[in-house]
């Protein structure tokens, strides 16, 4: 079993459907991150947390500590959302631990 | 923000050749720099964490004298991957830490290698 597991593996949506991506992990950590890779390869950061809730535009992130769970949401999804979206933990090593990633397809 | 580039951004190489990969953080100072692998369809694996001035430290099952990691000054990372076969192609990744903010990666475009 791996110790960042995230749900769905993929997931198609039509346009301006809210969209959740969970990922539950065993592991303890400092820090969970939010990450987005596009099909060209190239990972831009979305989110660091350690606890509750952030927001930057259309997307939220929450995390539960106790319930080792976090969720990613995005609202009035669109095409350009298409991505892999990863979660990431941050252990005791300090390194991440990457989950298997979710493949969003938004169609128009 | 903080940008960190890689190059270059695909090659393709004969098997039994050497190719170095250069990740540079362009606007900052990293202390260090991590470099990922990423097969088709799986997640970053991470291979070594690299820190400035010293050895790197190879995650198990990573052979460091196939990867040749060196960080010779704050900006500048690089991999060799040395007598590359084809099973070394893959997708690499390098990231790197700010100074005085190391709880946030800001990752480099990615190395695509195809070894023939």
């Amino acid at each position: 079993k791996n110790e960042v597991e995230q749900s769905p593996q993929n997931l198609t949506a039509q346009e301006g459907e809210f969209i959740t991506i969970n990922c539950s992990y065993s592991v303890g950590i400092s820090a969970l991150h939010w990450l987005q890779q596009h099909p060209g390869g190239g990972i831009v950061s979305l989110f660091m947390l350690s606890s509750g809730k952030k927001k930057h535009g259309r997307l939220i992130a929450t995390i539960n500590i106790q319930e080792k769970h976090s969720s990613l949401h995005i609202t009035a999804s669109h095409p350009r959302d298409s991505a892999v979206y990863i979660c990431a933990v941050r252990g005791a090593t300090n390194k991440l631990i990457f989950g298997t990633g979710t493949l969003l397809a938004v169609q128009p | 923000g903080a940008v960190v580039s890689q190059h270059p951004s695909w090659v393709i190489c004969k098997s039994g050749t050497s190719v170095k990969i250069e990740c540079r953080s362009l606007d900052f100072q990293a202390t260090t720099m991590f470099w990922y692998r990423q097969f088709p369809k799986q997640s970053l694996m991470l291979m070594a964490t690299s820190n400035e001035g010293s050895k790197a430290t190879y995650e198990q099952g990573v052979e460091k004298d196939k990867f040749l990691i060196n960080h010779a000054s704050l900006t500048l990372s690089t991999l060799t991957v040395t007598s590359a076969h084809p099973e070394d192609s893959s997708f690499y990744i390098c990231s790197a830490t700010l100074l005085v903010h190391q709880e946030t990666q800001y990752f480099g475009p990615g190395t695509r290698l195809l070894v023939l």
